[in-house]
């Protein structure tokens, strides 16, 4: 079965500073997506950056970047220059191709100006 | 990036009404869409999965005959939670793929609140 675990059910970080959220997962699979999605107070899920599983290169999207180590079935995620709209809960997801996606619990990210 | 809009955001309602939730996708076609519940301060929990055209496939512990799912076309998805109960208050997520390509990820409506009286 496939689980998302993220163990940090809420961080907090200093505006202008850098935070990593962790994320491991267990698969058997070989093939396969990870996501982090951001949901603010508005709820909506918004898509932060996507890494798929072929790729040994490190996926980053502006101030976003993970830590993919496929070995260990770890994908964190570091903000750089944490600003304040980056408050809200982030969830990790995992994604078999074809098939659904696994969502951790969630981390509560909270930016202190 | 694709747009998933979600109708009402917003619902209340009685005990015993049954209310239904709209999930469109605006600017690309969805054969498979997927309905999610939120409780506050947790994760996503997966009800079912739409495709178009046939019936949903529901996980284990949700009742198909409360929640119905419908999914007619290539853009829309209903949810109606039937008889609906003060326990069935929620927040109600819908998300879509894209149809012909995958690029892995899910698309997401801004989620519907329903708070049943």
């Amino acid at each position: 079965a496939q689980t998302v675990t993220q163990s940090q059910p809420e961080m907090s970080v200093q505006e202008a500073e850098t935070v990593t959220l962790s994320c491991t997962y267990d698969t058997s699979e070989s093939d396969y997506y990870l996501f982090w999605y951001k949901q603010p107070p508005s709820r909506q899920m918004i898509l932060v950056i996507r890494q798929e599983a072929y790729k040994q290169q490190n996926a980053t999207e502006n101030r976003f970047s993970v830590n993919f180590q496929k070995a260990a079935k770890s994908f964190s995620l570091k903000i750089s220059d944490s600003q304040l709209g980056d408050a809200a809960m982030y969830f990790c997801a995992y994604r078999r191709t074809g098939n659904q996606f696994y969502f951790g619990t969630g981390t509560s990210l909270t930016v202190i100006p | 990036g694709a747009v998933v809009s979600q109708h009402p955001s917003r619902v209340i309602c009685k005990s015993g009404t049954s209310v239904k939730i709209e999930c469109r996708s605006l600017d690309f076609q969805a054969t498979t869409m997927f309905w999610y519940r939120q409780f506050p301060k947790q994760s996503l929990m997966l009800m079912a999965t739409s495709n178009e055209g046939s019936k949903a496939t529901y996980e284990q512990g949700v009742e198909k005959d409360k929640f119905l799912i419908n999914h007619a076309s290539l853009t829309l998805s209903t949810l109606t939670v039937t008889s609906a109960h003060p326990e069935d208050s929620s927040f109600y997520i819908c998300s879509a793929r894209l149809a012909g390509g995958d690029t892995g990820e899910l698309f997401f409506g801004e989620g519907s609140r329903l708070t049943v009286l």
